[in-house]
């Protein structure tokens, strides 16, 4: 069974740091981009970035290029999102999906993780 | 980057009806736009692909179909399980941009 699993979300200070990771099963990881899309509470669904797979080329919505940096583990099957200068605006479900370019989709989402950004 | 406005934001249909979601782009691109369900509480749930072709599992009371400019979704008869936020999302290009959310309540 494919599966996703985000993990790392707390309560954070603003301007701390954290760092998110998803762990992913049931499918040849290395060979997938990956996504992280974040939803705040009570609002819709916004992309935050995309990292491919061979080519690890990353893309990141302009509210976060610059303080959240993507990155992946192959050998770990593992997904990463370290964030940085948190702000208050970042508080948020994070997922992270699995991207099918030959379907153009997230086909696979996790549970997704709360990160709370409060003082 | 590309706008995705939804229509309508709120839907309340009886068991049964067909309802319809449109999603309008603010620049014309082909079919590289998905239709995902997000139940309360839940992560999104990928329904429909390159604007039109229904993912694995998906019942085949949900179409979609669209290109340029305008996309739709349709539910043909309306079940309780639909309950939920639809939206839309486009792989034109960088950012990838979603929709609003369209709720669907049933009646």
């Amino acid at each position: 069974e494919v599966q996703l699993l985000e993990s790392g979300g707390i309560l954070v200070q603003p301007g701390g740091s954290l760092r998110l990771s998803c762990a992913a099963s049931g499918f040849s990881f290395s060979s997938y981009a990956m996504s992280w899309v974040r939803q705040a509470p009570g609002k819709g669904l916004d992309w935050v970035s995309t990292l491919s797979g061979p080519g690890g080329s990353t893309y990141y919505s302009d509210s976060v290029k610059g303080r959240f940096t993507i990155s992946r583990d192959n050998s770990k099957n593992t997904l990463y999102l370290q964030m940085s200068s948190l702000r208050v605006e970042d508080t948020a479900v994070y997922y992270c999906a699995k991207v099918d370019f030959g379907k153009y989709a997230l086909d696979v989402w996790g549970q997704g993780t709360l990160v709370t950004v409060s003082s | 980057d590309i706008q995705m406005t939804q229509s309508p934001s709120t839907l309340s249909a009886s068991v049964g009806d067909r309802v319809t979601i449109t999603c309008r782009a603010s620049e014309s691109f082909s079919t590289w736009l998905a239709w995902y369900q997000q139940k309360p509480g839940k992560a999104p749930k990928l329904l429909i692909y390159k604007a039109s072709k229904l993912q694995s599992g998906v019942p085949s009371r949900f179409s979609a179909s669209g290109s340029g400019t305008e996309f739709t979704l349709t539910i043909s008869s309306l079940q309780l399980d639909d309950l939920g936020t639809y939206y839309c999302q486009q792989f034109h290009t960088y950012p990838w941009t979603f929709g609003h959310g369209t709720k669907v309540e049933i009646k």
